[in-house]
């Protein structure tokens, strides 16, 4: 059984530019959950993907979107990048979204 | 929406001793309470995890209880060892809504 993992592990970018994040969940799980950690604060929900289908949204503008594929790996991207996007970005799978959730190992995004 | 507050933001304890962080959430529909535990750098890992049909949950030297009624949870940690020392960060989620909310995070450090 395979962990969750992350890529890339640090992404510098400037204003303005856009990213894409990769999540591959662990092998069995079918939902993908995003959270974004600003520094010394708690993960903050981004969305949720459940059968490759966006499956709830927290509080953060369209420029975040994201998809799931058909193997249930993810990408969020995001567009129009500001300095307050620099935060730690989780993702977290889940078998179905009620369940456990467990975490990867981030992507560090600073933005100047 | 659900808010989760926890406290101390900061404990110390010397080894061997037990720790105790508290959570209050702010939705009665919230039914799944996880703590995670996050060292520098690192993803966050589940320690262990609650439903609400249930008061108390033990693992090793982990516990947490739950109390509906009040709307709070706590973790307590017991012989404390200095690999105990991490950012625990406890979470709330609801049926249907898919993410975790988080708290804010208690720095734990174990002094030898």
């Amino acid at each position: 059984e395979t962990g969750v993992t992350q890529s890339p592990t640090h992404l510098i970018k400037t204003r303005g530019q856009q990213v894409t994040l990769r999540c591959s969940s662990q092998s069995g799980h079918n939902t993908v959950s995003w959270y974004q950690q600003a520094l010394g604060q708690g993960p903050q929900f981004i969305f949720q993907y459940y059968r490759e289908e966006e499956n709830g949204r927290g509080n953060f503008p369209p420029r975040f979107s994201g998809l799931q594929f058909p193997n249930y790996s993810s990408e969020l991207n995001v567009n129009a990048l500001e300095l307050d996007d620099s935060a730690l970005y989780l993702c977290a799978s889940s078998l179905d979204h009620n369940n456990e959730q467990f975490f990867g190992p981030g992507t560090r995004l600073t933005v100047l | 929406g659900e808010n989760v507050e926890q406290h101390p933001s900061t404990l110390s304890v010397q080894e061997g001793d037990s720790a105790v962080i508290k959570c209050t959430y702010s939705d009665s529909a919230s039914n799944y309470f996880p703590w995670y535990k996050q060292e520098l750098g690192k993803r966050p890992q589940l320690i262990i995890d609650i439903r609400s049909n249930v008061g108390e949950k033990k693992d090793q030297r982990s516990a947490v209880t739950l109390n509906k009624t009040a709307k709070h949870f706590s973790l307590h940690i017991t012989e404390t060892q200095p690999e105990d020392s991490a950012v625990y960060f406890c979470a709330a989620s609801s049926p249907g809504a898919q993410k975790l909310v988080f708290g804010q995070g208690t720095r734990l450090t174990i002094n030898p």
